[in-house]
């Protein structure tokens, strides 16, 4: 079966401070992967969109990037982290078939506070 | 992105029946109906989808207006685990928005032992 991993669980810091978050898929291959970030009381917002290897879309504009190094791995970055960065992170991946059927599933997701 | 309307906030009773509303009147005649739940602390999780036709899973069931502009998520007998902010979502067939699904407010279920 299918499994969605993210790390950290629980993030706390700094403004001006770096980022790193990563989303592991195992058990399918060649998926779709998404970022999303939820502000605290808001809706979930897309932030990036992959559909293979190096291959990144982004949704929104601002200081955070993407990247997809390997086909189940997708990373969240930011050079300098902000005060409106804070949120709940969350990774999902579909079936590659790009079809508006298509189902998503959620990891554990990042609590992310900047301080 | 899609809009939807959904109220903020519904309430029940355990084991009585929950009828979650949705509004969608810009929704093109091969747009998909989709509905994610999303309990505390966790990331969304699927709960069911259609286009025309009602449809029944062992989560849910989903009534869609003739018309296609709304549709009901149907809870039938609703349980504490139930509690959670429920999406209704509905995607384009085609263009640059395909697969990617654009998440609400929802609508926050309290249930009531």
């Amino acid at each position: 079966s299918q499994t969605i991993h993210q790390w950290p669980a629980t993030l706390v810091q700094p403004v001006g401070s770096p980022l790193s978050l990563e989303c592991t898929v195992e058990g399918t291959s060649n998926p779709n992967l998404y970022w999303y970030r939820q502000a605290a009381g808001r809706g979930l917002q897309l932030l990036f969109y992959s559909v293979g290897i190096g291959q990144i879309s982004s949704e929104v504009p601002q200081n955070l990037s993407a990247s997809r190094p390997q086909d189940r791995q997708f990373i969240l970055s930011s050079k300098k982290l902000l005060l409106s960065d804070s949120g709940f992170y969350l990774c999902a991946w579909s079936v590659r078939r790009l079809a508006h059927t298509d189902t998503q599933y959620f990891g554990p997701g990042t609590r992310l506070t900047v301080l | 992105d899609a809009k939807t309307t959904q109220p903020n906030s519904m309430e029940s009773n355990e084991e009585e029946p929950v009828h979650l509303p949705c509004n969608h009147s810009t929704i093109s005649g091969t747009d998909y109906i989709h509905w994610y739940r999303q309990l505390p602390s966790q990331g969304p999780e699927y709960v069911i989808h259609g286009l025309t036709s009602n449809v029944n899973n062992r989560m849910a069931s989903l009534a869609i207006a003739e018309d296609r502009k709304s549709s009901t998520l149907i809870l039938h007998r609703a349980t504490l685990r139930d509690a959670a902010v429920y999406y209704c979502i509905f995607t384009h067939d085609r263009g640059s928005t395909l697969g990617r699904l654009y998440f609400g407010r929802g609508t926050q279920l309290t249930v009531w032992p």
